[in-house]
């Protein structure tokens, strides 16, 4: 069964430290992994995505990276800011229907206290 | 730039109401879909549509209906509300299909569902 899990659930940290968010996968075949932000009471915003021969990409102070042998991605947040506080949603789609279609991760709520 | 727009922000309806919460875009995308968030679940898509006059169905459509007169509106239709659609409905567009190698999938902000 196709699943995207991601930990830790919720994080608390504080305002300037660094955070990892992690999310394990099993969609097959794979096609792209994303994540977004999504900030409450607001839609998903794109972070990054990365297909299967990409292993790392930043966009500002968000790193990912990507593990398409053990089916892992990591976000990893570098000097955290108050805005940061948002929930991030791992998003996996598979290429193995015409359309393809996206798996989404429940969501890590992250909040960053100053 | 709007980006996808959707309408209302909020709404209360009782069951057995009738309802159409309104997605309009104005990138000249193909895709539209609309996605349902329950709390503590991942977003789960409704209806899709790859272009005017095609739709199909998603992964929960009991209940809803969807039509694609033209590229920009893609309209979700709730025929007879009950209260298990109680959710937040998200609205989302993208140039090709949504799943496929680096397409950008944009989201509306939103529509709070609440049904009595």
């Amino acid at each position: 069964k196709n699943q995207v899990e991601q930990s830790p659930q919720s994080l608390i940290i504080l305002e300037g430290k660094n955070c990892t968010l992690q999310c394990n996968y099993t969609v097959s075949p794979f096609s792209n992994l994303r994540w977004y932000k999504q900030d409450t009471g607001r839609g998903p915003v794109s972070l990054t995505i990365m297909t299967f021969s990409e292993n790392t990409k930043s966009n500002g102070r968000y790193t990912a990276t990507l593990d398409a042998d053990t089916k892992q991605s990591s976000l990893h947040i570098t000097a955290s800011q108050l805005s940061d506080s948002a929930s991030y949603i791992c998003v996996v789609s598979d290429r193995g229907s015409t359309l393809g279609r996206l798996y989404f991760g429940r969501g890590t709520q992250l909040t960053v206290w100053p | 730039n709007a980006g996808v727009t959707q309408t209302p922000k909020f709404q209360v309806l009782k069951t057995g109401q009738s309802m159409t919460l309104q997605c309009a875009q104005d990138m000249n995308h193909e895709y539209m879909s609309w996605y349902r968030q329950d709390p503590g679940m991942g977003l789960r898509l409704i209806h899709y549509s790859v272009g005017a006059g095609i739709t199909d169905q998603g992964e929960v459509p009991n209940g809803y209906n969807v039509s694609r007169s033209t590229t920009e509106d893609f309209p979700l239709r709730l025929l007879s509300a009950a209260p298990s659609q109680t959710s937040v409905y998200f609205c989302a567009s993208s140039y090709s299909f949504i799943a496929s190698g680096n397409t950008e999938a944009f989201f509306g902000q939103g529509t709070r569902l609440t049904v009595v």
